[in-house]
C-alpha cells in the first residue's frame, strides 16, 4: 500500500519570505498522481498543485511550486512571496493512476500534514 | 464554495442518537468520497461511490451506513457512534475514478458525539 510522509508537523514563515514543505512517499508503482491541498481554518480542502509522474517538469501555479523527485519518491511544494492568506495546513497526497492500479481504487492518500504559519 | 455543499456544517449527538450528514455536488461527477479527519491523524478514507455504486468500503464500522441515491448525493447515516467518532467528515467528489484529477472537497461536518 501507498503511504504519504510530512515530517515537519509545524512550519512557519515570514511575510514575503519563501518556505518549503516536505513530502515523500512510498510505491513501488510507476505511474501516479501527486498533489498538495491547503486546508485553511474554513475547513475545505483546496487543491493547490498536482504533479503527473511521467512528467519529469516541475507542476507551477504562481507563487506555487513544486520539486519532484521521482527515484527519491521526494515531492516537496515551495511558496514563494508568502502571504497571509497561505497560513493553513497542507496535505500531500497521492494517487494511482487506472493503469498502475491494477483494477483497485484510485483513492487519494494523504500524509499527516504541515501547519503554516504565516508572521507578518 | 467549491461546488460541493455539505449539511450540517456541526452536529453534537448523543450515543443513542441517529442522523445523517448529507452532501451535494452539481459539478457532474460521478465519483464520490466520504473521509475522516481526526486529529494528527491522516485523513482516513472511508466509502467510495462510483455512479452509485460502491466500490470501496474502508473497514468501516456498521454503525456508518453510507446511501448514494444518485450521482449528485451522498448521506452518512449515523447510529449508536462511539465518543471517539468525533471528527471532521469531509465529503469530495471527482469525475470518475479513472482520471488523475485531484478531487472537490466540501467544508465538511465536524461531528461531536457525547
Amino acid at each position: 500500500a501507498q503511504t504519504v510522509t510530512q515530517s515537519q508537523p509545524e512550519m512557519s514563515v515570514q511575510e514575503a519570505e519563501t518556505v518549503t514543505l516536505s513530502c515523500t512517499y512510498d510505491t513501488s508503482e510507476s505511474d501516479y498522481y501527486l498533489f498538495w491541498y491547503k486546508q485553511p481554518p474554513s475547513r475545505q480542502m483546496i487543491l493547490v498543485i498536482r504533479q503527473e509522474a511521467y512528467k519529469q517538469q516541475n507542476a507551477t501555479e504562481n507563487r506555487f511550486s513544486v520539486n519532484f523527485q521521482k527515484a527519491a519518491k521526494s515531492f516537496s511544494l515551495k511558496i514563494s512571496d508568502s502571504q497571509l492568506g497561505d497560513a493553513a495546513m497542507y496535505f500531500c497526497a497521492y494517487r494511482s493512476s487506472p493503469a498502475s492500479s491494477q483494477g483497485g481504487s484510485e483513492k487519494l492518500v494523504f500524509g499527516k500534514g504541515t501547519k503554516l504559519t504565516v508572521n507578518p | 464554495e467549491t461546488g460541493v455543499t455539505q449539511t450540517p456544517r456541526h452536529l453534537v449527538m448523543g450515543m443513542t442518537n441517529k442522523k445523517s450528514l448529507k452532501c451535494e455536488q452539481h459539478l457532474g461527477h460521478n465519483a464520490m468520497y466520504w473521509y475522516k479527519q481526526s486529529a494528527k491523524k491522516p485523513l482516513e478514507l472511508m466509502f467510495v461511490y462510483n455512479f452509485k455504486e460502491q466500490t470501496e468500503n474502508n473497514s468501516v464500522p456498521s454503525r456508518f451506513s453510507p446511501e448514494c441515491p444518485n450521482s449528485s448525493h451522498l448521506f452518512l447515516h449515523l447510529h449508536t457512534l462511539q465518543p471517539e467518532d468525533s471528527a471532521l467528515y469531509l465529503c469530495a467528489s471527482s469525475q470518475d475514478l479513472t482520471r488523475g484529477t485531484g478531487y472537490t472537497f466540501g467544508s465538511g461536518t465536524r461531528l461531536t458525539v457525547v
